[in-house]
């Protein structure tokens, strides 16, 4: 089955400190790939997507590529915030048309927390 | 625009009993999905309805049931509540055609005691 891997929390880290939370994932055909963002008391929000393989996903200094030869889609910041202090959920789907309809498949989450 | 508005925001329940969750998605969107999240489990996918229609389900027992209606608004019911039921019950709505971005409402989270 389609399956999600990240990096295990939590991650703490100084104010414009460099991120890294890695994901990796195993599927059955070709995925799309994204990185979604939980701050405390609220839903999910799409943070970047990639639609196939070799694709950069960026937004709000988060980039994320997609590495088809090593199954993964690590999230990446230069220079994080304390506002980035939320929780990171890697997902995948199938669905282009397919029949994966609305499914995304999640990894657990990472905790970040950045401090001043 | 209006978000994806889930109701109620909290709920206890009684083992036993049954609870029916409320999604609206945005106005437009035509696909509803709903995600149980857990600490132990994280975020699972439950279904997804499109046009009244379900066309995904996840891998959860018969207890767990939902439904669409003409107005895109969708509905899920847990009946015979038991422990591990409570969790925080994130629906998302999106357009439904191929794959467009989803947008998560700020869920329902049950407590069943």
């Amino acid at each position: 089955g389609n399956s999600v891997t990240q990096m295990e929390g939590p991650v703490t880290l100084s104010e414009e400190a460099f991120l890294t939370i890695n994901c990796t994932y195993t599927a059955t055909g070709y995925p799309s790939l994204f990185w979604y963002v939980q701050y405390p008391g609220e839903g999910l929000q799409l943070l970047l997507k990639a639609t196939k393989a070799d694709d950069k996903g960026s937004n709000k200094g988060f980039e994320a590529t997609y590495r088809k030869e090593t199954t993964s889609f690590h999230l990446e910041k230069g220079s994080v915030q304390v506002s980035d202090s939320a929780v990171y959920f890697c997902a995948l789907t199938l669905d282009a048309g397919g029949t994966s309809y609305g499914k995304l498949t999640f990894g657990q989450g990472t905790i970040l927390t950045v401090h001043p | 625009k209006a978000g994806v508005t889930q109701t109620p925001r909290y709920l206890i329940k009684t083992r036993g009993q049954q609870v029916t969750l409320s999604c609206s998605p945005i106005s437009g969107h035509r696909s509803v999905s709903w995600y149980q999240q857990t600490p132990g489990q994280g975020l699972q996918f439950l279904f997804e309805y499109f046009s009244e229609t379900q066309r995904n389900k996840g891998n959860f027992p018969g207890r767990f049931s939902g439904r669409q209606f003409s107005n895109s608004r969708s509905e899920m019911n847990v009946s015979t509540l038991e422990l591990g039921d409570s969790a925080l019950y994130l629906c998302a709505s999106s357009l439904g055609q191929g794959w467009t971005e989803a947008f998560f409402g700020q869920g329902t989270r049950l407590t069943v005691v």
